[in-house]
């Protein structure tokens, strides 16, 4: 079955400073990988995803995320956080084929906090 | 595009009564779509598995008599609460996904139910 571990319930940040959330997964086979982020009382909005292909993946919002097979991980970073990038950011996992086709497998999530 | 709404997007409920949450996809044809429950600071916790025209599939300890999950169209799915307890409040979010997609899940907005 697959997991998703996002190390850090909380961060904080300073606004300018440079970020970057955990991720680490686990799958039997090359995964489906995904950011996503949610405002209070909101749904979850696609930063960006990894399918195949180029191991660092840009998204929208200026986050970029690497795929490291070796380390089974997909961390999300920015260069520089805006106080608009507070907001709680999940980590995802979809199974590629077998009976969990298209199932998604959410990590805990990373709160972030921005300090002006 | 990809675009997903949700109806209502919060509602309030005496206990024992049934509740119709309503999932669109706005801007392209979703063969199938998910429902996910989520707690206060908790992480998204899939519930079933919807494709249009065929019964939902449901996630191990969820039941399928309390939530009732039609999938009639391409564009609509509605999860039922039938005889909603409290504890059934909660914030229900679904998604949506096709080929169209690229297999990736776009979210609505959630709706937080509370019931009485």
């Amino acid at each position: 079955a697959q997991s998703v571990t996002q190390p850090d319930i909380h961060i904080t940040v300073s606004e300018g400073a440079s970020l970057e959330l955990r991720c680490n997964y686990s799958y039997g086979a090359t995964p489906y990988l995904f950011w996503y982020v949610q405002s209070p009382g909101q749904g979850l909005q696609l930063l960006l995803k990894y399918f195949s292909g180029d191991t660092l993946v840009q998204g929208i919002k200026g986050f970029e995320a690497e795929f490291k097979r070796s380390q089974s991980s997909f961390n999300l970073r920015k260069p520089s956080v805006h106080w608009s990038d507070a907001a709680e950011y999940f980590c995802a996992v979809g199974a590629a084929g077998g009976t969990s086709y298209g199932k998604l497998t959410f990590g805990q999530g990373t709160i972030l906090t921005v300090h002006p | 595009g990809a675009v997903v709404s949700q109806h209502p997007s919060r509602v309030i409920c005496k206990s024992g009564t049934s509740v119709k949450i309503e999932c669109r996809s706005l801007d392209f044809q979703a063969t199938t779509m998910f429902w996910y429950r989520q707690f206060p600071k908790q992480s998204l916790m899939l519930m079933a598995t919807s494709n249009e025209g065929s019964k939902a599939t449901y996630e191990q300890g969820v039941e399928k008599d309390k939530f009732l999950i039609n999938h009639a169209s391409l564009t609509l799915s509605t999860l039922t609460v039938t005889s909603a307890h409290p504890e059934d409040s909660s914030f229900y979010i679904c998604s949506a996904r096709s080929p169209a997609t690229q297999e990736t899940q776009y979210f609505g907005p959630g709706t937080r139910l509370l019931v009485l």
